[in-house]
């Protein structure tokens, strides 16, 4: 299966700031998504990242709060804007594959 | 829309006893239903996963889990638990076909192992 590499894996950033995260494939793949997990809770799908075009963001998610790149078929990143205390957890990265979906081991976000 | 739900979110088990995880789901189209593991700090780990064909499932670590179409569940079961199964555990559904491709996962169930 495909091998990301999301980075970085943890930060902690002043309120009213950004934060962009990389997510990086070992293979091209056709579809990438970015989750939200908040503290003990479950994946929310925040958008599903489109090469070459606008990304397709879920009911509650706006591209202005979290816009996302995907310039080619092997990198996608996710820009947490404007943060605020509410949005501090943990984001993944995951695509589907050949062989199925993979996820990246998560950019834990502290917002203080 | 298809959804999920995962009944108990938190489930403890004596070692080497049967591990039961509760998964329902809801789809307007046959579904693909996966099961995920997380340890602490970690990412998500597939365990296994049914699409078509055989109901019965089986998976990695001893895990197997049954598509039940007329229950519309998915439930994972463990003959024997061990310490180092204790992990939170996601159920997720996809459906089949149309161009969505996205996971919707459950809420997640904490397993706790006791010796």
């Amino acid at each position: 299966s495909a091998v990301i590499s999301q980075k970085p894996s943890r930060d902690i950033c002043q309120r009213g700031t950004s934060l962009t995260i990389q997510c990086q494939v070992d293979s091209q793949v056709t579809m990438m998504f970015w989750y939200r997990q908040q503290p003990r809770q479950s994946l929310t799908l925040i958008a599903t990242a489109n090469q070459g075009s606008e990304a397709t963001y879920e009911s509650g998610f706006v591209i202005d709060k979290f816009p996302i790149s995907r310039p080619n078929l092997t990198f996608s990143t996710l820009t947490v804007s404007n943060m605020s205390p509410e949005d501090s957890s943990i984001y993944l990265c995951s695509v589907l594959g050949d062989r199925g979906y993979t996820f990246g081991s998560g950019t834990r976000l502290t917002v203080v | 829309a298809q959804s999920v739900t995962q009944l108990g979110s938190h489930v403890s088990v004596s070692e080497g006893a049967l591990v039961l995880l509760r998964c329902n789901y809801s789809s307007s189209v046959p579904p693909y239903l996966f099961w995920y593991v997380q340890y602490p700090n970690q990412g998500l780990q597939l365990l296994l996963k049914y699409t078509t064909g055989a109901t019965l499932v089986k998976g990695i670590n001893g895990f197997e889990a049954e598509f039940k179409k007329s229950e519309t569940s998915f439930h994972l079961t463990k003959p024997s638990a061990h310490m180092s199964d204790a992990a939170e555990y996601f159920c997720a559904v996809r459906i089949s076909s149309g161009s969505a491709r996205q996971l919707t996962f459950g809420s997640g169930t904490q397993l706790t192992v006791l010796p």
